[in-house]
């Protein structure tokens, strides 16, 4: 069955950087773009960043631009996100999810990391 | 970006009653709009795709409709276990965005 486990995930000071790690099981995961979507405490989803499944195409939304990188090793079936000058905003529990071949959706996601910026 | 806006934030519904979610997009969107399910500490659940497809594995109770900038999710015969929280979410362009969701529970 399809599973995205994602890790990584920590206290970090602001301004430091931290790299999530997602681990893709059950499929075969270069055929898929994948996505980062967060979720702060006691808030809603934020959809964060877009990758292909060559990985050669690349979103991202204004609040991460510049700062956040999705990058993917198929030969790994692992999908990351390399975040650098984190902010007590950032705080927030980030999953991964996954975009069916055929659809403009979020057909399976992970149960997420907790990232806390704290001093 | 596109604004979703979803009404009501919040209510509280009985076992078996109907209960409708309603999504408005700040701009047409044709029909690329998605339903998840929310629990504490579980992965989202997608439960519609495109408007109003169901995904494999969903209950039947779970409908969609809409298209354009109005969107309505329905549970009919609410159950215990759709106690959530449900999020709408814009699939038309980059950046994709969610709704401000709408927390169920049980009267």
């Amino acid at each position: 069955q399809v599973q995205l486990v994602e890790s990584g995930g920590g206290v970090v000071q602001p301004g430091r950087s931290l790299t999530l790690s997602c681990a893709a099981s059950g499929f075969t995961f270069d055929y898929y773009a994948m996505h980062w979507v967060r979720q702060a405490p006691g808030k809603g989803l934020e959809w964060l960043t877009f990758i292909s499944d060559d990985g050669n195409d690349k979103y991202y939304a204004d609040s991460v631009q510049g700062r956040f990188t999705i990058s993917r090793d198929n030969s790994k079936n692992t999908l990351f996100l390399e975040m650098s000058s984190l902010k007590a905003a950032d705080t927030a529990i980030y999953f991964c999810a996954r975009q069916p071949e055929s659809g403009r959706t979020l057909d399976y996601w992970g149960q997420g990391t907790l990232v806390t910026v704290s001093s | 970006d596109i604004q979703m806006t979803q009404s009501p934030s919040s209510l509280s519904a009985s076992v078996g009653d109907r209960v409708t979610i309603t999504c408005r997009a700040s701009q047409h969107i044709r029909h690329y709009l998605n339903w998840y399910q929310e629990k504490p500490g579980k992965a989202p659940k997608l439960l519609i795709y495109s408007a109003s497809s169901l995904q494999i594995g969903v209950p039947s109770r779970f409908s969609g409709s809409g298209y354009a900038t109005d969107f309505t999710l329905t549970i009919n015969s609410l159950q215990p276990e759709d106690i959530a929280t449900y999020y709408c979410q814009q699939s038309y362009t980059i950046p994709w965005t969610f709704g401000q969701g709408t927390k169920v529970d049980m009267k």
